[in-house]
């Protein structure tokens, strides 16, 4: 079947920091990989998303190179910010389907200090 | 509307009650989903819906769940005779439905069975 792991968190990092927050996959298939935030107190948002091998997804700062070799999908930030505390999902879905029919990762919990 | 609307936002239910809660996607999303989320983990898909048809429900955990979308539109999810391992955050997702196109999710419905 499918699934996501990610890095075990929580992860605490100083403001200005360089974020890497692990996310590797098993797929049937050539699936769809994304990134999702869940900010304090609201719902999850699309980060980044990629949608095949080696394409790179970015928002906001944040990369996200798609590793089919590796089957990873890791998260990258090379400054962080306070507002970036948050809890950062890695998901997937399969070709040619909603992206609304995803596979989360248990998520990981980032928190920046001033 | 402007995003996806869950109502109520928290819920606290007896063991055994029935409850319902209800999700308006986006006008004109086509597409809807639910997922279920425990404390410390990432959401599992429980079930989609295009338009009012049930088109996948294969994450519902036991027949104690329940979901419609009559008019295609606002859906409702049932859990009839609650349980403690109910005690999730709900979430509901819409989507045109197009492939490849984004899920936008509310902020989702805390239940907690006591």
């Amino acid at each position: 079947g499918n699934s996501v792991t990610q890095m075990e968190g929580p992860v605490t990092l100083s403001e200005e920091a360089f974020l890497t927050i692990n996310c590797t996959y098993t797929a049937t298939g050539y699936p769809s990989l994304f990134w999702y935030v869940q900010y304090p107190g609201e719902g999850l948002q699309l980060l980044l998303k990629a949608t095949k091998a080696d394409d790179k997804g970015s928002n906001k700062g944040f990369e996200a190179t798609y590793r089919k070799e590796t089957t990873s999908f890791h998260l990258e930030k090379g400054s962080v910010q306070v507002s970036d505390s948050a809890v950062y999902f890695c998901a997937l879905s399969l070709a040619g389907t909603s992206y609304g029919k995803l596979t989360f990762g248990q998520g990981t919990i980032l928190t920046v200090h001033p | 509307g402007a995003g996806v609307s869950q109502s109520p936002r928290y819920k606290v239910a007896k063991r055994g009650q029935d409850v319902a809660l209800r999700c308006d996607p986006i006008s004109g999303h086509v597409s809807l989903f639910w997922y279920q989320q425990a404390l410390g983990q990432g959401p599992e898909f429980l079930t989609y819906f295009q338009n009012e048809a049930q088109l996948d429900k294969s994450g519902l955990p036991s027949d104690r769940f329940f979901a419609e979308r009559p008019e295609g539109s606002v859906s409702t999810l049932k859990i009839q005779r609650t349980q403690q391992e109910d005690s999730a955050v709900y979430l509901c997702a819409s989507s045109l439905d197009r492939p490849n196109t984004e899920a936008f999710f509310g902020q989702g419905t805390r239940l907690t069975v006591v």
